[in-house]
């Protein structure tokens, strides 16, 4: 089981562009949630994502939008890139939509010059 | 305020030593996470807990409901244990501490 998997693992793109990430969940796992976290901070809840439809979003603005696939695979989608949008961007993978134990990937470095 | 604090934010300790980190949280919860994030960010999943307490290796983790308070402990601590560790609550959503960083000196 390859649990779940990231990519890129490292990014660097210019203001204004657009970027896309993806995480493939943990095998049996259909719920995937984005966290965004600024170095030196707690990660920040982005989204989560569970039969191909968003259920919950954090604050973040309308730039952000993802998807999920039938797989359950999701990309994270940020167009506009801002300096501030420099972080390392890690999906996390669950069952179902109740509290049951949710498994990270190792992130995506994200870095807007 | 934070949803969720966690002291202290620094934490040095020789080998050996048993290791206590705290959580706080403001927020009604179903679920408290305990987790580690070594260099390069991946995170471990430590312990998930609603109530009482749960142990798994030279770790244990305890929640007071009551209290809105969670501890994790390390026994016997290790260099290996080096990390920063992050406590998080589900209520609503996903809400994060801004991490313990723990350094073990050998």
């Amino acid at each position: 089981d390859a649990g779940v998997t990231q990519s890129p693992t490292h990014l660097i793109k210019t203001r204004g562009q657009q970027v896309t990430l993806r995480c493939s969940p943990k095998s049996g796992h259909d719920t995937v949630s984005w966290y965004q976290q600024a170095l030196g901070q707690g990660p920040q809840f982005i989204f989560q994502y569970y039969e191909e439809e968003e259920r919950q979003r954090g604050n973040f603005p309308d730039r952000f939008s993802g998807h999920q696939f039938p797989n359950y695979s999701s990309e994270l989608n940020v167009n506009a890139l801002l300096l501030g949008d420099s972080a390392l961007y890690l999906c996390a993978s669950s069952f179902g939509q109740g509290d049951t134990e949710a498994f990270f990937g190792q992130g995506t470095r994200l870095t807007v010059v | 305020k934070n949803e969720v604090e966690q002291s202290p934010q620094n934490l040095t300790a020789q080998e050996g030593e048993f290791i206590t980190i705290n959580c706080s949280y403001s927020v009604g919860i179903s679920a408290l996470h305990w987790l580690q994030q070594h260099p390069g960010g991946g995170i471990v999943s430590l312990f998930m807990l609603s109530s009482g307490k749960k142990k798994h290796g030279r770790l244990i983790a305890t929640i007071n409901i009551q209290e809105k308070h969670s501890s994790l402990h390390i026994t016997a601590s290790h260099p290996r244990d080096s990390a920063v560790y992050i406590c998080a609550v589900t209520g609503n959503q996903f809400y994060f501490g801004t991490g313990t960083s723990l350094t073990v000196i050998p």
